[in-house]
């Protein structure tokens, strides 16, 4: 199946900066989303991004699908963007998803 | 649209015990999905449903775990007889269509099991 690689596996930032998440897949995919985990455990959409660039806020993710990647940016960053951050991908099957990037911001 | 709808949000029981995890879709999304959670696995598929018909399950874990759609609003997930190692998150989302749509798979809050 296809598979999803995440970087880093963990971030420590101060409030405030700027961050960068990479997501790598080893196939072409049909469907990109990224997730954010908060402290509670819900799992929020924040991106379906299977090519090109979106952006939402404070939130821009960008998908080049011909190089199998993706990135989601995360700029003046507050406390409450702290959690795990997740890319899922669907190629011909399930939608499979990384290991995730865990995000601590400190204050 | 009140989004994916799962209950209960938390759920403890003891070891041998029967449970059983609800999932109410958004109207009019023909996918349904079951997740598990675990810091071992991450998040793995369990079984998919395309219009209340079961597609694959696959990523059932063993005899002990059943799931079921009567109708395109409701679907459980049961486990009988409960382990321990059941214990995890299960999430349940639902799409428009296999790749996602516009927007997506939608996931509900999930139910944290533990198992006694």
């Amino acid at each position: 199946g296809i598979q999803v690689e995440q970087s880093p596996p963990d971030l420590i930032l101060q409030e405030g900066a700027n961050s960068t998440l990479r997501c790598n897949f080893s196939d072409s995919v049909n469907n990109l989303q990224w997730f954010h985990q908060n402290p509670w455990g819900q799992l929020i959409n924040l991106f379906y991004i299977p090519s090109g660039t979106k952006q939402n806020g404070r939130l821009s993710a960008t998908t080049v699908a011909t190089e199998r990647y993706s990135l989601l940016y995360i700029s003046s960053s507050q406390t409450t963007d702290s959690g795990v951050y997740f890319c899922a991908v669907t190629g011909n099957e399930k939608l499979t998803f990384g290991t995730g990037t865990r995000l601590t911001i400190i204050p | 649209d009140a989004g994916v709808i799962q209950s209960p949000r938390h759920e403890v029981t003891e070891m041998g015990q029967e449970v059983t995890l609800r999932c109410k879709p958004i109207s009019g999304h023909d996918y349904l999905f079951w997740y598990r959670q675990t810091m071992m696995r991450g998040l793995e598929l369990l079984i998919y449903f395309n219009n209340n018909v079961p597609i694959d399950d696959s990523g059932m874990p063993e005899d002990r775990f059943s799931a079921k759609m009567p109708n395109a609003s409701f679907s459980t997930l049961k486990i009988q007889p409960s382990e321990p190692r059941d214990s995890a998150v299960y999430f349940c989302a639902s799409s428009p269509v296999w790749t996602g749509g516009n927007y997506g798979y939608t996931f509900g809050s999930g139910t944290r099991l533990t198992v006694v």
